[in-house]
């Protein structure tokens, strides 16, 4: 059980959008405003996709963007394309132990 | 360019003890505050422990504390994770992670290493 909730997964044909939603709690989502999202291909580095909630940074499309509401960060990335088929998991910082908590992952499917 | 390239995964039996490392380069080391999570096989990540750029300040996740010590070493641009008593529960790939001075955040990863506790 993740302490962060993600969707299992997602799909999407290329140039639509999709949006990935990562629920937390009023500790860590709700609490702050560093909640960071991260693109992963299995067996290589996680890469940073977003960070403080809706901040890209430099080289990530701005196809990429994030969002808060609550204890609910979402990431959407519009215009698909077939190189953004990966898995998708949030991070939040929470203050206090345990300090950084995470998403289960979602896989993106590009049809 | 930032990279990060962990090693020292492998297969333990239960009760052994394995000695991750994490070499990084492309930023001065000693400024940054650095982190272990790791991924159980089906399970989502799990904050495992952190060090301060000072290599003194250090925190654990209650699963590992006791067990698991960080430390790292500013002349070899290293930090390590040093796991005793392994349990089948440890088996995960680890990830180290650099912390931002930015934000409160992790901005770069490794691309892990697994550790099997298996007899």
């Amino acid at each position: 059980q993740s302490a962060l909730t993600q969707p299992r997964s997602v799909s999407g044909s290329p140039g639509q959008s999709v949006t990935i939603s990562c629920t937390g709690t009023s500790s860590d989502v709700g609490g702050y405003n560093y909640v960071s999202w991260y693109q992963h291909h299995p067996g290589k580095a996680p890469k940073l996709m977003i960070y403080d909630v809706n901040k890209r940074p430099s080289g990530v499309p701005d196809r990429f963007s994030g969002s808060k509401s609550g204890n609910a960060a979402s990431l959407t990335i519009s215009g698909l394309q077939a190189d953004d088929e990966a898995d998708y998991f949030c991070s939040s910082y929470a203050g206090t132990y345990p300090y950084w908590v995470f998403g289960g992952g979602t896989k993106l499917t590009v049809l | 360019e930032v990279q990060l390239l962990e090693s020292g995964g492998g297969l333990v039996q239960p009760g052994g003890s394995l000695r991750l490392s994490c070499a990084a380069s492309g930023f001065t080391f000693r400024n940054y505050a650095m982190t272990w999570v790791r991924q159980a096989p089906g399970k989502g990540l799990e904050w495992v422990s952190s060090i301060d750029g000072t290599g003194i300040v250090t925190f654990y996740a209650d699963s590992v504390k006791g067990r698991f010590t960080i430390s790292s070493d500013s002349s070899k641009n290293t930090v390590f994770l040093l796991m005793n008593s392994l349990r089948a529960e440890d088996t995960a790939v680890y990830y180290c992670a650099k912390q931002s001075t930015v934000t409160k955040l992790h901005d770069y990863w490794g691309q892990g290493t697994l550790v099997t506790v298996s007899s």
